[in-house]
């Protein structure tokens, strides 16, 4: 059984289109993430959930809208896509947000590149 | 906001020797400070994390030791074997926070 899934898993678009990825755990946890990867590896967090309310929001543009219609998805979208969001994007869940210590299980990655 | 910074960023080795990878991080109110391991195209998983009321914690050829004052933690791998060949995240995340802040990455590689 797959912890946390998301699909899909590679997504090729032309600058300017809308896109969804979507995620969904079956740990029973409460809290879902949305790291994004770059070319580079750099591992950076966009936004956390905590049973379906929004905890944690950085400075991503606002083309970028998550949405969890219950704690055990959520889903990204993204507007007018543009070159520089071409990265890989991994959801996360973990059982606890503050102050209890929570490993973040991660899904496969959805690898999207903007043409 | 919390800044970590991790070193080296590429590190090669021949199997059976050891690595070490370094991380620092800015707030001193992080108390909790894992490890991940990405092999290529595979998701980021947990190897070892360690908590600020602990100075050294080892699993068999794993170890991770925190000093709070410098506010720097470091991975130790012994007998490295090809399979260890991975990128290699620190983390650290302030109590009471619910984000989890990655150090830049370490592209591991044992050679034989």
């Amino acid at each position: 059984d797959t912890a946390v899934s998301q699909t899909p898993k590679y997504l090729v678009t032309q600058m300017g289109n809308d896109k969804s990825i979507k995620c969904e755990q079956n740990l029973g946890h409460d809290t879902m993430y949305w790291y994004k990867q770059d070319s580079k590896k750099f591992l950076k967090i966009m936004f956390s959930y905590n049973n379906k309310e929004l905890i944690i929001n950085e400075t991503v543009p606002n083309r970028f809208s998550p949405k969890s219609p219950d704690k055990a998805h959520l889903n990204l979208h993204i507007n007018s896509l543009e070159l520089g969001d071409s990265a890989v994007y991994f959801c996360a869940s973990s059982s606890h947000p503050a102050p209890v210590t929570g490993e973040l299980f991660f899904g496969e990655g959805s690898r999207l590149t903007v043409l | 906001g919390e800044n970590v910074e991790q070193h080296p960023s590429t590190l090669s080795v021949q199997e059976g020797d050891s690595a070490v990878i370094k991380c620092t991080y800015s707030d001193s109110a992080s108390n909790y400070f894992p490890w991940y391991k990405q092999e290529l195209g595979k998701r980021p998983q947990l190897i070892i994390d360690i908590r600020s009321n602990v100075g050294e914690k080892k699993d068999q050829r794993i170890a991770v030791t925190l000093n709070k004052t410098a506010k720097h933690f470091s991975l130790h791998i012994t007998e490295t074997q090809p399979e260890d060949s991975a990128v290699y995240f620190c983390a650290a995340k302030a109590g009471g926070g619910n984000k989890l802040t990655f150090g830049t990455g370490t592209q591991l590689k044992v050679e034989l």
